[in-house]
């Protein structure tokens, strides 16, 4: 166990909804990432929020969205959801500076249809 | 598009064998990382590599770093059934922000018991 917890674990949307995941940062961390895992791919980088600002992005375009708040907890909102946004989400925290251990969540495995 | 490729893309050993995975990459890094991931689920860190390194140690792991041909091995001795996964080397590159990590394509070894 990492103390990163991500929220749902499943879920399914149809294609054209929004949907929000959440993730609850590992104690004292104040840098969050986020990740989308194609089935049999590697992790491809969203975006990192460090002090509640965006501390940069992955080549994801602008309907996917984020949000930090004071607790380091994190969000990532997806709009107009499309049938290839269906993927693994990773959420992982650290504290910022390079080389810092990110620790994973388990991930919200989401179904578009 | 994923930043790296790791080879080969399946590994298939018996229980006790060596198992070298390799890993290379395009852009000047500040640091390299290995991780594992069971089964489509979180994935676990296991060993970071910075790029002024060549070589690191940690338990049954031995990483090698080689910057002049951006390439990165990972090697699990003994290896256990236990250590049936996909894993994923991660760089921490120079131009973008500190711990956004690209991942590579992964390989899934099989340690059969």
């Amino acid at each position: 166990e990492t103390g990163v917890t991500q929220s749902p674990t499943h879920l399914i949307k149809t294609r054209g909804q929004q949907v929000t995941l959440r993730c609850s940062s590992q104690s004292g961390h104040n840098t969050v990432s986020w990740y989308q895992q194609a089935l049999g791919q590697g992790p491809q980088f969203i975006f990192q929020y460090y002090r509640e600002e965006e501390n940069g992005r992955g080549n994801f375009p602008p309907r996917f969205s984020g949000l930090q708040f004071p607790n380091y907890s994190s969000e990532l909102n997806v709009n107009a959801l499309e049938l290839d946004d269906s993927a693994l989400y990773l959420c992982a925290s650290s504290w910022t500076g390079s080389g810092a251990e990110a620790f994973f969540g388990q991930g919200t495995r989401l179904t578009v249809v | 598009s994923q930043q790296g490729e790791e080879d080969p893309q399946a590994l298939s050993i018996q229980e006790g064998e060596n198992a070298t995975m390799n890993c290379s990459y395009k852009t000047s890094i500040n640091n390299l990382q290995w991780y594992r991931q069971n089964s489509g689920r979180g994935l676990v860190h296991l060993i970071l590599i910075r790029s002024n390194e060549r070589e690191k140690h940690s338990g049954r792991l031995r990483v090698t770093l080689d910057t002049s041909k951006k390439s990165s091995s990972l090697l699990i001795t003994a290896s256990r059934a236990a250590d049936t996964a996909s894993y994923f080397c991660a760089t921490d590159r120079v131009q973008t922000g500190a711990n956004n990590l690209f991942f590579g394509t992964g390989t899934r070894l099989t340690v059969i018991p």
